[in-house]
């Protein structure tokens, strides 16, 4: 069974600090990704790793860093918190493309974090 | 832009009644079709996943892929009132890593 977790189940920070959001998945998967979700805007994602030390920006990575230093662990910064980052995060992982399909995801529990 | 179409809903339907969930998608050269259940407040739980045309079945659910008219649906019979969530539809292609995800259709199944 695939298990994802993260760090917190819900976060409550002031604006201006320094946010870390960690994931761990323990079925190695090359490939580890972080969304936001907000009502009525679906997920979005932020950025993926599809190894270790690398990453990529998705569709709203303003505002938002990544680090990923060993490969269960993908770990998302908001180097200065802001309230428009209040949502909820949502961490998930997947094997390694093959071929010409694209494996499924498997999501952590979600943290929930309100910025004030 | 690949885009991910779904009817928003509510869907109600009553209890023991099939119901019909549908997705769109707009490139044409996608190849991995999943369907995930998320109840309210938790994370998406992947359900179903198709790859070639046609049905396939898993207990009580069946998801439907027709690539030529780019539309995927899952079908969940004798629904049940713990059915209740939003499933989203997620779309994947040839040479990318990501899916793209629909917003998510809510079920409501009332006993």
């Amino acid at each position: 069974d695939v298990k994802v977790t993260q760090s917190s189940r819900y976060l409550v920070k002031r604006t201006g600090e320094k946010v870390f959001l960690e994931c761990v998945q323990d079925m190695d998967h090359e490939n580890m990704f972080w969304y936001r979700q907000d009502p009525g805007l679906g997920l979005r994602l932020i950025y993926f790793s599809y190894d270790v030390k690398m990453k990529e920006k998705g569709d709203i990575p303003e505002g938002y860093s990544v680090s990923r230093e060993k490969k269960e662990r993908f770990s998302l910064i908001l180097e200065s918190a802001s309230t428009n980052q209040t949502s909820m995060y949502l961490c998930a992982s997947s094997p390694r493309q093959v071929g010409t399909r694209s494996h499924e995801q498997y999501f952590g529990p979600g943290t929930r974090l309100t910025v004030t | 832009q690949k885009e991910v179409e779904q009817n928003s809903g509510p869907l109600s339907v009553p209890e023991g009644a099939i119901a019909s969930l549908n997705c769109t998608y707009s490139d044409r050269g996608s190849q991995s079709f999943f369907w995930y259940r998320q109840y309210s407040g938790k994370s998406p739980e992947l359900i179903m996943f198709i790859y070639s045309n046609g049905d396939k079945e898993d207990g009580r659910f069946t998801a439907q892929l027709n690539k030529a008219s780019q539309y995927v649906s899952l079908l969940i019979r004798d629904s049940q009132p713990s059915d209740s969530a939003t499933y989203l539809c997620a779309v994947g292609a040839p040479g990318y890593s990501t899916l793209t995800f629909g917003k998510g259709t809510m079920l409501l199944v009332s006993p």
